[in-house]
């Protein structure tokens, strides 16, 4: 595709169960990022892929949050546990090289 | 954490009048970046300014850059309605690429 693409758009769960976010990088990116936005904060880094490693995890919130991009390409966030705290909209973006980011629409998370 | 910190957090403004808004940062940085973000959308690139550079221009958007302050600013000259916007500053902390991201001015801009 031309952009970014996430999925789901729009996910609502309930406190405890499993998450899983999907971005799907433009064609020949090969850096990754996932970000978490609050209403009204700006851009909260999460983890950073260069290529299928983790280049940078350190923003993780805690072992509940888990990153993957086994073929270098598509990445899954995945939430264990979910808590009302981890609602917010999650956003991907990729870069080649490394500089301009460009975005996806986001994936917006409701814990009920 | 968030590295920058943008003000002011909210500004509103007249169409055809400049908005300006300002960026710090903590650490040295390789570049920064201004994204705008329009509600419930992602985030778009405007415009890159590395550490070696002072100012830059594209289009009605001028940033200039303090790297002995840490401090950045973005300038819209002839502000429109559809400049309404969040804007928010980004850099990379030195001998990383991760991309951090400020607090955000949010821009009004009234017809």
């Amino acid at each position: 595709g031309a952009g970014v693409s996430q999925t789901p758009s729009n996910k609502v769960t309930e406190k405890g169960k499993y998450v899983e976010l999907r971005c799907d990088p433009i064609s020949g990116h090969t850096a990754l990022y996932w970000y978490r936005q609050s209403l009204g904060q700006g851009p909260e880094f999460l983890i950073y892929f260069q290529g299928t490693g983790a280049a940078d995890d350190s923003g993780l919130p805690n072992d509940r949050f888990f990153a993957v991009r086994p073929e270098g390409s598509v990445s899954t966030l995945k939430i264990q546990r979910t808590e009302r705290g981890d609602s917010a909209v999650y956003l991907c973006a990729s870069s080649y090289p490394p500089g301009e980011l460009f975005f996806g629409e986001g994936s917006r998370l409701t814990v009920l | 954490s968030q590295q920058g910190e943008e003000d002011p957090q909210a500004l509103s403004i007249q169409e055809g009048e400049n908005a300006t808004m300002n960026c710090s940062y903590k650490t040295s940085i390789n570049n920064l970046q201004w994204y705008r973000q329009n509600s419930g959308r992602g985030l778009v690139h405007l415009i890159l300014i590395r550490s070696n550079e002072r100012e830059k221009h594209s289009g009605r958007l001028r940033v200039t850059l303090d790297t002995s302050k840490k401090s950045s600013s973005l300038l819209i000259t002839a502000s429109r309605a559809a400049d309404t916007a969040s804007y928010f500053c980004a850099t990379d902390a030195y001998n990383t690429d991760k991309l951090i991201f400020g607090t955000g001015t949010r821009l009004q801009v009234f017809p």
